[in-house]
């Protein structure tokens, strides 16, 4: 059962339009989220976190929103760039402390010059 | 510092053998983990360490999994003997803070058992 769902395997934009990238849990527990960037073969990388006292976290170009009612993230990209093409996974964990982080699938994004 | 160092980055193996991933973390971090990630699953995590401890193996599929740290720049991942459904991209990632905070991945090791 996938607790992170990103329910998008794809996202195509073109470059200077905004990339909005998808994630729902079903876990109730989980407060803790984070996004990694990952491009072939290479491991992720941390892009940007938020916790469930924030309902929003900016930093540069990446913006991730958390709407905790609605067990909803997205991550906001704009203005996209062909650098950012790669794939994102979104994953979350019940809190602060060791607690482990569930990863969804990944979405594939690709933004065209 | 290097970053997260994986060896091999590819390894090919029969069916049966005997397979090792080797792993050195970013000097100073207390945490390391071992993921896989497949097509089916997603990133999953094996298992990690803080301290060189094994703090939790729960996903650690079955019995043929194995994982070592025997000091703090070292850990290897084992599994004996392999089968094809163990074919993914394993990858390993270390930390200061610990499970939920910003983790630095290695480039990882694509697994082959044919």
């Amino acid at each position: 059962d996938q607790q992170v769902k990103q329910n998008s395997p794809s996202l195509s934009v073109q470059e200077g339009r905004i990339s909005i990238l998808n994630c729902d849990y079903t876990n109730s527990m989980f407060d803790y989220f984070l996004w990694y960037k990952k491009y072939p073969a290479e491991g992720p990388t941390f892009l940007i976190s938020i916790s469930s006292i924030k309902d929003k976290n900016e930093d540069g170009r990446f913006t991730v929103f958390l709407n905790k009612s609605a067990k909803h993230l997205s991550l906001h990209i704009v203005p996209s760039q062909p650098g950012d093409s790669a794939v994102y996974f979104c994953a979350a964990s019940p809190g602060m402390g060791n607690s482990k982080l569930t990863f969804g699938k990944g979405i594939t994004l690709s933004v065209r010059p | 510092d290097a970053g997260v160092i994986q060896s091999p980055r590819h390894e090919v193996t029969e069916m049966g053998q005997e397979v090792t991933l080797r792993c050195k973390p970013i000097s100073g971090h207390d945490y390391l983990f071992w993921y896989r990630q497949t097509m089916m699953r997603g990133l999953e995590l094996l298992i990690y360490f803080n301290n060189n401890v094994p703090i939790d193996d729960s996903g650690m599929p079955e019995d043929r999994f194995s994982a070592k740290m025997p000091n703090a720049s070292f850990s290897t991942l084992k599994i004996q003997p392999s089968e094809p459904r163990d074919s993914a991209v394993y990858f390993c990632a270390s930390s200061f803070w610990g499970l939920n905070t910003e983790a630095f991945f290695g480039q990882g090791t694509r697994l082959t058992v044919v």
